[in-house]
């Protein structure tokens, strides 16, 4: 089955530090990837879509120079939070897109951010 | 606008069968999914329904008619593990998953 890995599961870092989140599709090729937060017992909320290539659509409310996304290929996401603070401690979880199923959207296993 | 109404908690007894119901209403529609979600964890997928009917999986059944804009998972053989959220999310028409809040599902021995 298609696997969606992400690195790192489990992050902490300072108040205003800068940390990287990477996802990836194992074995498949996926041309587009989407990014979610969940916040304690609340549902997922979407961030922004990402096609290879291309810029990276975000959704309403959500600042695009704090959270930097880059999809340089078919297989690799990256999410950036910038200037991190507490207020952005959450689960990020990634999902992707099979190229060849657009119906198709594998989760990854999600990294838990806390900013100190 | 574009909503999901599902129970916000359920409770059923080890061994037992629970149907969770979900509503939808969605610009365009591409067919809906029902994911499980650990406490803690990233969802997993369960099943993807585009055409009416059900599609069973095992202990899993999901049903779906467009027509009314109506979902259900239906759970045989309830097991300790199957504690967690169920979450129901439908494709809109720009392949787009919408999702609601889920359902707690707690299991009891």
């Amino acid at each position: 089955g298609a696997v969606v890995s992400q690195h790192p599961s489990r992050v902490i870092c300072k108040s205003g530090t800068s940390v990287k989140i990477e996802c990836r599709s194992l074995d498949f090729q996926a041309t587009t990837m989407f990014w979610y937060r969940q916040f304690p017992k609340q549902s997922l909320m979407l961030m922004a879509t990402s096609n290879e290539g291309s810029k990276a659509t975000y959704e309403q409310g959500v600042e695009k120079d704090k959270f930097l996304i880059n999809h340089a290929s078919l297989t690799l996401s990256t999410l950036t939070v910038t200037s991190a603070h507490p207020e952005d401690s959450s689960f990020y979880i990634c999902s992707a897109r099979d190229g060849n199923r657009v119906e198709t959207q594998y989760f990854g296993p999600g990294t838990r951010l806390l900013v100190l | 606008g574009q909503n999901i109404d599902q129970p916000t908690e359920m409770t059923a007894t080890e061994g037992a069968i629970v149907q969770i119901n979900c509503t939808y209403q969605t610009s365009g529609f591409n067919g809906l999914f029902w994911y499980q979600q650990h406490a803690g964890e990233a969802p997993t997928f369960l099943s993807y329904n585009v055409l009416d009917g059900l599609e069973e999986k095992g202990r899993f059944s999901s049903f779906l008619s467009r027509s009314k804009g109506y979902s259900y998972l239906l759970l045989k053989e309830l097991q300790m593990k199957d504690s967690a959220s169920y979450l129901c999310a439908p494709m809109d028409s720009n392949y787009q998953l919408i999702w609601g809040a889920g359902t707690k599902l707690i299991i009891k021995p």
